[in-house]
């Protein structure tokens, strides 16, 4: 079983549509969460931490449900520009710090 | 500022060359990190750096070698790499090696095996 796992999608939603995406993960020593976006050809850009209490920045929720082992990331009203892959990215716990990446999810925001 | 370079951004190399990547971020960060990505791929974690020391070898083979000479600096040294070690090299940064921070990544270095 991978450690953390993403739906790679593509999700292709229209401009103003919400859309979420899921993210679970299989170490419950774990400790922190992040959500990352990449666009094509480009590096991965730090988009927010996830907190436990779940944390918004604008358009944009993030959610950490630590019983079912996973986090959310909701995007409201999507732009065009929102298009990209979304990469969780889990910090293993346990006394290792290693960063452990999940796939990506591919979201495609047309007209 | 948040901003890792490195450089080159490009770089073609044949098996039997030796190169170096080179990365640099001013932030005050001590843990550095070197990670390889595939096309469609997430990166892959290949070492850590912690307050200078490797910290994290994530059964990289020999032919990489790292290297960090200071707190600043992070450079990824290559020889006899074979054509399937051609992608996206990252280079990302943390404040400190502990479990609740944020890497920034610099913009990649595009390596080409011939």
């Amino acid at each position: 079983r991978k450690e953390v796992e993403q739906d790679p999608g593509p999700f292709n939603v229209p401009e103003g549509a919400t859309v979420a995406f899921n993210c679970t993960y299989s170490n419950s020593a774990s400790q922190s969460f992040f959500w990352y976006r990449q666009d094509c050809r480009k590096e991965p850009k730090l988009l927010m931490s996830v907190y436990s209490s779940g944390n918004e920045d604008g358009r944009f929720t993030a959610q950490l449900n630590r019983a079912s082992q996973y986090i959310s990331l909701l995007i409201r009203d999507s732009k065009l520009s929102d298009s990209a892959t979304y990469l969780c990215v889990v910090n293993q716990g346990g006394g290792s710090y290693i960063p452990t990446f999940g796939r990506g999810t591919s979201l495609i925001v047309h007209p | 500022d948040t901003e890792v370079t490195q450089t080159p951004k490009h770089l073609v190399m044949g098996m039997t060359n030796k190169k170096s990547l080179k990365c640099e971020q001013h932030m005050g960060h001590r843990a550095m990190y070197w990670y390889k990505q595939k096309a469609k791929k997430p990166p892959e974690l290949m070492f850590v750096y912690s307050y200078e020391k490797l910290s994290i070898n994530e059964s990289v083979p020999s032919r990489f070698s790292p290297e960090c000479p200071n707190s600043s600096l992070l450079n990824l040294h290559l020889h006899a790499l074979q054509p399937e070690d051609s992608a996206l090299y990252l280079c990302a940064s943390s404040q400190t090696p502990g479990q609740s921070r944020e890497q920034y990544f610099g913009p990649g270095t595009r390596l080409t095996v011939t």
